[in-house]
């Protein structure tokens, strides 16, 4: 069974770059069979997905954040990761990754989750 | 981007009764030449990552219980838990995946009465 993990640090400062990596155990993150994803749930809002990348490469965005985010995977590494750059305190949040099934009729739910990490944007 | 409203915010249900969480979107995310319904559903008890509950509108996940189940179509689609159980005390959240941004509703808290 496929397990996610967040790591990165809790605290960033304002204009800052937050850096974020989610290690996969459990599966091949080169299977070719998922989109790896990162959703946000920032303090008294709904989730919000924020964007995913496939093992080759390919990213699609939240054109919301898509000016000051980059997406990268490491498959030496069966991993992948989030920078979020110039961040302010409305960038506070708990980050998830996440996983989406590969599908033919476009099935962009999540069906694997990590535990989450708690960034806090502060000087 | 397609709005998702969910209602109510809270609701405290007794153990053993049926709980109704509504979920709207802003347009319809029924997808006519599949004849699906691209929403979903979660489950984020406290101090938990969401889980998949439902998807499909009404296909559940693997392992979740019969007792879940979600109906609806076009804009207007609701979760039900048909008798609560304690362990099903959690924030439940819907999720349409129609189109970019995959957003989600505000969550509806569910307790025990």
């Amino acid at each position: 069974q496929v397990q996610l993990q967040e790591s990165g640090p809790g605290l960033v400062k304002p204009s800052q770059t937050l850096s974020l990596t989610c290690s996969v155990s459990g599966g091949s993150i080169s299977s070719g069979n998922y989109f790896w994803n990162w959703i946000r749930h920032r303090p008294g809002r709904g989730l919000e997905w924020i964007g995913y990348i496939h093992y080759t490469g390919t990213t699609y965005q939240n054109r919301s954040l898509k000016s000051r985010l980059n997406l990268s995977v490491d498959t030496s590494q069966n991993s992948f990761s989030l920078r979020l750059s110039s961040v302010t305190a409305a960038d506070t949040a708990v980050y998830y990754c996440a996983r989406i099934p590969v599908g033919d009729s476009g099935e962009y739910f999540f069906d694997s989750w990590g535990q989450g990490t708690l960034v806090t944007v502060s000087s | 981007d397609i709005v998702m409203t969910q209602s109510p915010d809270s609701l405290a249900v007794s153990l053993g009764e049926r709980a109704t969480i509504s979920c709207k979107s802003s347009q319809s995310i029924f997808f006519t030449p599949n004849s699906k319904n691209y929403l979903a559903w979660y489950q984020q008890k406290p101090g938990q990552a969401p889980k998949l509950l439902i998807y499909w509108a009404s296909t559940r996940a693997s392992g979740v219980p019969d007792r879940f189940s979600g109906s609806g179509s076009g804009t207007d689609f609701t979760l039900t838990i048909s008798s609560l159980q304690a362990e099903d005390v959690a924030v439940y959240h819907c999720q349409q995946y129609f189109t970019s941004p995959y957003n989600f509703g505000p969550g509806t808290k569910v307790d025990i009465k």
